[in-house]
């Protein structure tokens, strides 16, 4: 059974650049949270996709936006990078379904911004 | 105030140490709680979910006290591998109706020392 699977692991932009991270949610997971991860900070959620639609968001600028794939993958872009872009981006799936809520994190896509 | 506080640490305890650590939340109407652990420069993992009625894992408890808004997590006969980020986490919505954002709080890093 594959987990939360991203890509890429790593990607160095310079400033003003565009950035588009990849996302395959766990087998059976319909649902994918995007979060931004600072150095020496939790998590901060970004957005969180289902049924193709923005769900819900966080306090990001529209510079973040996102897609919901029909098989259910997401992607998070990223416009005019600034140097404060700089973080581990993770992505989060779930099952809508069910009785849990819990939320599975991919291994993350470092970006650094030059 | 933060909507998720922990203990600043980092806490440094020997091996066979019992460490407790603390949480508050600010939202009353949260819902569903968890630990994530996060070893170094990978992704958040689920530990636990926190439930009212306190929940144990091996060496592992955790307590939920909704009327002071206070999480705890207790770790006994602790091990090298205890090393890590831990992570705590709360969702408002409640179990069944869908995930939505997570809160983490910075995170209280534990070295266990041989």
């Amino acid at each position: 059974d594959a987990g939360v699977t991203q890509s890429p692991t790593h990607l160095i932009k310079t400033r003003g650049q565009q950035v588009t991270l990849r996302c395959s949610p766990k087998s059976g997971h319909d649902t994918v949270s995007w979060y931004q991860q600072a150095l020496g900070q939790g998590p901060q959620f970004i957005f969180q996709y289902y049924e193709e639609e923005e769900r819900q968001r966080g306090n990001f600028p529209d510079r973040f936006s996102g897609h919901q794939f029909p098989n259910y993958s997401s992607e998070l872009n990223v416009n005019a990078l600034l140097l404060g872009d700089s973080a581990l981006y993770l992505c989060a799936s779930s099952a809508s379904s069910g009785s849990t809520d819990t939320q599975y994190f991919g291994p993350g896509t470092r970006l650094t911004v030059l | 105030r933060k909507e998720v506080e922990q203990d600043p640490g980092p806490f440094n305890v020997p091996e066979g140490a019992t460490v407790a650590f603390n949480c508050t939340y600010s939202n009353s109407a949260s819902q569903s709680f968890f630990w994530y652990r996060q070893d170094c420069r990978k992704e958040p993992k689920l530990l636990m979910s926190v439930y009212s009625s306190g929940n144990e894992d091996g060496r592992f408890t955790a307590q939920l006290n909704r009327a002071s808004q206070y999480i705890s997590l207790l770790i006994r006969d602790s091990k090298l591998s205890d090393s890590a980020t831990y992570l705590c986490v709360v969702n408002p919505r409640s179990s069944g109706a869908g995930s939505y954002q997570l809160t983490f709080g910075k995170g209280t890093k534990l070295s266990v020392i041989p």
